[in-house]
């Protein structure tokens, strides 16, 4: 079975930091990664996707993450975090053969203006 | 185009009390899942439906049933609710299964 690990529980930084959360996902095989967000009292939202071909994403409100199969990593960036950025950040992962995403237990983002 | 619907929003049971979270998409939608919220767990998939009158256990399916009888709605039920079901109940919808698009969620208290 797959899993997804997000290690770290709770960042907190000030406005025009960088940011980095960590993901890291057990699978063998192909694997569809994803980062979605979920700012205060609202739904998820996807952020970002990566299937195949450049391992660096771009997603929305310029965040970006790159995937390195060697580490089993897909860590999310961002070079300058705006208050607006805190919320709640989920890595997922699909393996098609599941027809299930498996989340992450979530990174808690606060950004002191 | 409202996307994705949960009713109702919040609600408290007493336990051992039943009730139905209805979860509706207007967008044609082949894939539907319900998904359970709690601090520092992540979302945790109870059931999921790959299309209309289908439907699959998640990870944590014990104490639900769930119901896919038209495309655009899927039922998620309580039979005897308990304490620790307590948690925020969010449905998605999805074309294709991975990209996915989540409702507002239910806040649910089981006292």
């Amino acid at each position: 079975a797959q899993s997804v690990s997000q290690h770290n529980h709770h960042v907190i930084l000030s406005e025009a930091a960088s940011l980095e959360l960590g993901c890291n996902y057990s699978y063998g095989g192909t694997v569809n990664l994803f980062w979605y967000v979920q700012y205060p009292g609202q739904h998820l939202q996807l952020l970002l996707k990566y299937f195949s071909g450049d391992p660096l994403v771009k997603g929305i409100k310029g965040f970006e993450a790159e995937f390195i199969k060697s580490k089993f990593s897909f860590n999310l960036r961002k070079p300058s975090v705006q208050w607006s950025d805190t919320a709640e950040y989920f890595c997922a992962a699909w393996a098609g053969s599941a027809r299930q995403l498996t989340f992450g237990s979530g990174t808690q983002l606060t950004v002191l203006p | 185009n409202a996307g994705v619907t949960q009713t109702p929003k919040f609600r408290v049971l007493k336990t051992g009390q039943s009730m139905t979270l209805l979860c509706a998409q207007d967008m044609n939608h082949e894939y539907m899942y319900w998904y359970r919220q709690d601090p520092g767990m992540g979302l945790r998939l109870i059931h999921y439906s790959v299309g209309e009158g289908t439907t699959a256990k998640g990870e944590v399916p014990d104490g639900y049933n769930v119901s896919r009888l038209k495309k655009q709605n899927f039922l998620l039920g309580l039979e005897s609710a308990a304490p620790s079901q307590t948690s925020v109940y969010f449905c998605a919808s999805s074309r294709q299964g991975y990209e996915q698009y989540f409702g507002p969620g239910t806040r649910l208290t089981v006292t």
